[in-house]
């Protein structure tokens, strides 16, 4: 079973733009919430997280929502730029937990 | 400043082979490790973590198995190699309370 489902699989933006990916979940007990960038044959980089306790988290150009009642958090990555292209992961992991459960990526494409 | 290495980058292995990947976390004490499989446009599956020397959890029965010899080192092995063995083999280490992982460069193995 999907901890964590991400939507949409794949992404394509023209620069400038605004991206958006979704990611919803089930277990109430998840109080951290990590987004990652993935370059081709590279490792995951953490990106930016949020903690259930706050509704956005901005750092530069990214910016993460999280809606508690709805359980469900989003990136948005505004101006994207040719450089933000990469596969982006959502995670979720509980209080003490070992356990990051990620969401199966976004792979977005920022078209000059 | 915390550095996490992967070796070999690479790597190539008949069916029926031995594996040996190894990861080393430099700069911070008495990290978590962690050990993650991704296949070919998928998410990542975490296979193994480590909360201290000789401990090790598993998180999917498989004829891979992994070690920690040392505070800072962690192996993953194979007795004998799959074709579904072939993925990107991630490590990665946690050092705070909060679940913040941060991912080594991978190993590309491929098995033929």
């Amino acid at each position: 079973q999907q901890q964590v489902k991400q939507s949409p699989q794949s992404l394509i933006v023209q620069k400038g733009g605004i991206s958006i990916i979704n990611c919803a979940y089930e277990n109430t007990a998840f109080d951290y919430f990590p987004w990652y960038q993935q370059f081709p044959g590279k490792g995951p980089a953490l990106l930016i997280a949020i903690r259930p306790d706050v509704s956005e988290k901005k750092e530069g150009r990214f910016t993460i929502s999280f809606n508690k009642s709805a359980k469900q958090f989003s990136l948005h990555i505004m101006d994207s730029q040719p450089g933000d292209s990469a596969t982006y992961f959502c995670a979720a992991s509980g209080a003490g937990a070992n356990n990051l459960f990620f969401g199966t990526g976004t792979r977005l494409t920022v078209i000059p | 400043s915390q550095t996490i290495h992967q070796w070999p980058a690479t790597l190539v292995q008949p069916v029926g082979s031995p594996l040996s990947l190894e990861c080393t976390v430099e700069g911070t004490s008495n990290p978590n490790l962690y050990w993650y499989r991704q296949a070919a446009g998928r998410g990542l599956q975490l296979l193994f973590y480590s909360v201290g020397i000789g401990q090790i959890s598993s998180e999917v029965p498989q004829n891979l198995s992994a070690s920690r010899p040392q505070d800072r080192q962690f192996i993953l092995s194979s007795k004998k190699l799959l074709l579904s063995d072939s993925g990107f083999y991630l490590c990665a280490y946690r050092v705070g309370l909060v679940n913040e992982q941060f991912f080594g460069p991978g190993t590309r193995l491929t098995v033929l």
